[in-house]
């Protein structure tokens, strides 16, 4: 059974830094692209960042552009997002979820999703 | 703003059918990008419903379906169900990014 479980979020102060992670098993986790996407209380969702099954490709929505770095560790089988500088607006429930190919490419979808981890960034 | 138009609510009683729309531009569904469904329960993480614009995964009972056409996707539902009750979000691609339509609630009478 494919499983995502993420971790690392919490309460955190504006301007400061949180590393997720989220753990991968049951499937070959360096034959497909990741991605992080965010779900702010109340709202929809907002893609944040993706990378591919070798870190050849990454991207990042405008909005964490310059802040988050996304990376991966095959041999861990994890996934893992460094926020910097974070803002009120980051406030959401993190989710990792695996890209149905190797590259994030432009057809590709999310399947399956992990259970998500809460940030909260307030003073 | 999202990149997708999404109606934020439908509602429908059980057994009708219900259709929810997505409607980008030229940029993205309209540039031929394929358009996935995913279902959010109450509570959950998002599951998948729908790929590559008419295909339902393993699981996914055959009262939903999909359609493209143009700069729009939709999402039918038939014989809806009370556990139907959910977000259901659009998805495709666009100038080298993942998008998300707002999202709609679906309300079963």
């Amino acid at each position: 059974e494919v499983q995502l479980v993420e971790s690392g979020g919490g309460l955190v102060q504006p301007g400061r830094s949180l590393r997720l992670s989220c753990a991968a098993s049951g499937f070959t986790f360096d034959d497909y692209a990741m991605h992080w996407v965010r779900q702010a209380p109340g709202k929809g969702l907002e893609w944040v960042s993706g990378i591919s099954w070798n870190s050849g490709s990454i991207g990042y929505a405008d909005s964490v552009k310059g802040r988050f770095t996304i990376s991966r560790d095959n041999a861990k089988n994890s996934l893992y997002l460094q926020m910097n500088s974070l803002r009120a607006e980051d406030t959401a429930l993190y989710y990792c979820a695996k890209d149905s190919s190797y590259g994030s490419g432009t057809g590709d979808w999310f399947d399956p999703w992990g259970q998500g981890t809460l940030v909260t960034v307030s003073s | 703003q999202s990149v997708l138009t999404q109606p934020p609510s439908v509602s429908g009683a059980p057994g009708q059918r219900v259709t929810i729309s997505c409607t980008g531009s030229s940029s993205n569904i309209g540039a031929g990008y394929d358009v996935h469904w995913y279902q959010q329960l109450p509570g959950t993480a998002p599951k998948l419903l729908i790929y590559g614009n008419s295909n339902r995964p393993s699981g996914v009972p055959d009262r939903f379906s999909g359609s493209k056409s143009g700069t729009s996707a939709s999402l039918a539902i038939t014989g809806l169900q009370a556990e139907d009750e959910a977000d259901y979000y659009c998805q495709s691609y666009d100038s080298s990014l993942k998008v998300f339509g707002g999202g709609t609630k679906l309300t079963v009478l």
